[in-house]
Order: structure tokens, then sequence, then C-alpha cells
């Protein structure tokens, strides 16, 4: 069974922390991987797009990388502030044949001040 | 550019009843994706479509849910009827290419089955 798991499912940290989300899949024939925040009561915003075929992506404090071979994929968040609270979703992108994207359960992040 | 828009926000029926929900994505985009996101859990495709054809639909329960995207650009997915265990959220999704672009949520639609 195809599944993404993220760990820890919640998590707490003090402002100006440097921290590190988790997420593994189970197969290797993934395509790429999405990362999201989630607001209370709002949709999903993208945040990062990694392809198969890259390791690593960047967009200000926010850093993901991809290793196809451990099936891991971690969102290093740098000097985390209190905006930063919210929940963190990855998406897999796996192609067996055809295509099917996967959601993780989410890392709920809270930024104390 | 403008989001996804979703419509109703909040909804709350009684078992037994239906409901409608509608999505419009955002300007160009040809993939339109339903999601159900049930509480502390990540959203779960019900039904994806390119332009107004069914991409994949294998999770969508077809005796009581259904949808359709006419003239490829909007979209409603109906419930009829509907169970305690439908309470979710329903969440719209787009994308301008399958798989290799970013998808761009909706703020979903409560729906409380009583």
């Amino acid at each position: 069974k195809q599944e993404v798991t993220q760990i820890p499912a919640a998590l707490s940290v003090p402002e100006g922390e440097n921290l590190v989300l988790n997420c593994s899949f189970t197969d290797s024939a993934i395509y790429n991987l999405q990362w999201f925040r989630q607001d209370p009561g709002k949709g999903l915003t993208s945040l990062l797009l990694i392809q198969s075929s890259q390791r690593e992506q960047t967009s200000g404090r926010l850093n993901a990388s991809l290793d196809k071979s451990s099936g891991r994929s971690t969102l290093y968040i740098a000097a985390s502030q209190p905006g930063d609270s919210a929940t963190y979703l990855c998406a897999a992108n796996l192609y067996t044949g055809g295509f099917k994207t996967i959601f993780g359960a989410g890392t709920r992040l809270f930024v104390k001040a | 550019e403008a989001g996804v828009a979703q419509s109703p926000r909040y909804k709350i029926i009684e078992k037994r009843q239906s409901v409608a929900f509608w999505c419009n994505p955002i300007s160009g985009h040809a993939t339109l994706y339903w999601y159900q996101q049930i509480l502390g859990q990540g959203p779960k495709l019900l039904i994806q479509f390119q332009n107004n054809g069914v991409v994949d639909d294998s999770q969508l329960p077809k005796d009581r849910f259904s949808a359709e995207r006419l003239k490829g650009v909007d979209s409603t997915l109906k419930i009829q009827p509907a169970k305690l265990e439908d309470s979710a959220v329903y969440l719209c999704a787009s994308s301008s290419l399958q798989y290799n672009s970013p998808l761009h949520f909706g703020n979903g639609t409560r729906l409380t089955v009583t």
C-alpha cells in the first residue's frame, strides 16, 4: 500500500529556532513532491515543488530536500517566526502506470513568541 | 491572479439530504481536483478533471457523489443522500499542468451532516 507519513505530528518551538519537518513515502516511483502550508479554516498553500531529478529547492527561509533512495523528504525552516505557525503537509506524486497523488496527515507547528 | 473560488464556505445539513458545492478554478488551469479532508487527515482525492473529461474518479463513492465540469471551467460536486461520515472539508484545487505544476487550493467548504 502506498503511504506518506509525516513525523512529528505536532511540534512546538521557540521563535528563532531552525527546524526540520520530515516526510517519508513507501514507493520509490516518485515523480515529484510538494510541500504545503495550511492555516486553520483555510485551504492549502503551495510552498515548494521538488522534482524527482532534483535534490533540493529553496524559497526564502524554506528549503526542501528529496532523497528517492531512502524515500524521504525534509522541509527545513530557518529562523522560525510566530507567523510560521500552521500545519505543514507533504504530497507525493507517484507514477506506477498512472499518476497518483498521496498526502501525508501533516505536522502541526506552533512557534512561540 | 485570482485564486480558486469555492462556495459555500459552510453548510449544515441533515443526513439523507442533498448538498452541492461549486468551484471556479484559476483562469487557464486545465486540471481541476476535488478533495475530501477529514479533520486531522491529509486531503483525499475524490475526482480529477482534465478540461471537462474525468481523469481519475476511483475514490469517488459513485452511489452518492457526483461531479461535473461543464465547458471545462467551473465544477460542481454533489452529495445525495448525505451520510454522517461525509462531514468533512471539501477542497477544490487546480493546476496548469497535470502532476508537474503546483496545486492551488480554494478555502474549501466545511460540511457538517447531523
